[in-house]
């Protein structure tokens, strides 16, 4: 079965700093999809970035952009210029398009992020 | 921008009642999703649904739940027989794509407290 492991349950930043957001995951397959999702106090989760494993090359969304390592199955969220808005939980999610659990996403814990002016 | 829209934001029941828990989904969206969060916990897929079937459901999506898309627009969720345990936030999502290609848009959440 996936899993989604995120080790870091509150983490706060200096406006305009950056921050990184740590996630590693298990799974068997050779093609999956991870996410970052974005859930800010009024509720709503917002996709941040999506990265698919069968691409090299690392996503970026503005200030937004992965770190994603395959072999070592991580997957990291990178905020650069980090702004009061960025205030947020923040939850990795992995996905796999094939068998028994396609299209669903598996979450990991999430992680409380706190911008400070 | 579209939306997913859920209704009610706060549903209070007593144990043993029947719930129904809302949705509308982006309209041209074709596959539909239930989560849920209990409190200080991760968010846990329930079940997906798709050309009006249950294309998949969790051990959690037990025979006290069951989904309907009752016309064009709603999606819902019901639980028979609530439980103390389903007090939970219940997320419904929606894409117009399946297996990630896609991606899930998720609504508000219902907060769903059962006494």
């Amino acid at each position: 079965a996936q899993t989604v492991t995120q080790s870091q349950p509150e983490m706060s930043v200096q406006e305009a700093e950056t921050v990184t957001l740590s996630c590693t995951y298990d799974t068997s397959e050779s093609n999956y999809y991870l996410f970052w999702y974005k859930q800010p106090p009024s509720r709503q989760m917002i996709l941040v970035i999506r990265q698919e494993a069968y691409k090299q090359q690392n996503a970026t969304e503005n200030r937004f952009s992965v770190n994603f390592q395959k072999a070592a199955k991580s997957f990291s969220l990178k905020i650069s210029d980090s702004q009061l808005g960025d205030t947020a939980m923040y939850f990795c999610a992995f996905m796999t398009p094939y068998g028994g659990s396609q299209g669903n996403l598996i979450f990991g814990k999430g992680t409380k992020l706190s911008v400070k002016p | 921008e579209p939306e997913v829209t859920q209704t009610p934001s706060h549903q209070v029941t007593q144990m043993g009642q029947e719930v129904i828990l809302r949705c509308v989904p982006i309209s041209n969206h074709l596959y539909f999703y239930w989560y849920r969060q209990i409190l200080g916990q991760k968010v846990e897929f329930l079940v997906s649904f798709y050309n009006n079937e249950i294309s998949e459901k969790s051990e959690i999506f037990d025979d006290q739940f069951s989904v309907e898309r009752p016309d064009g627009s709603n999606f819902t969720l019901k639980i028979r027989s609530t439980k103390l345990e389903d007090s939970a936030m219940y997320f419904c999502a929606s894409s117009d794509g399946g297996g990630g290609n896609q991606p899930q848009h998720f609504g508000d959440g219902t907060r769903l407290s059962i006494l």
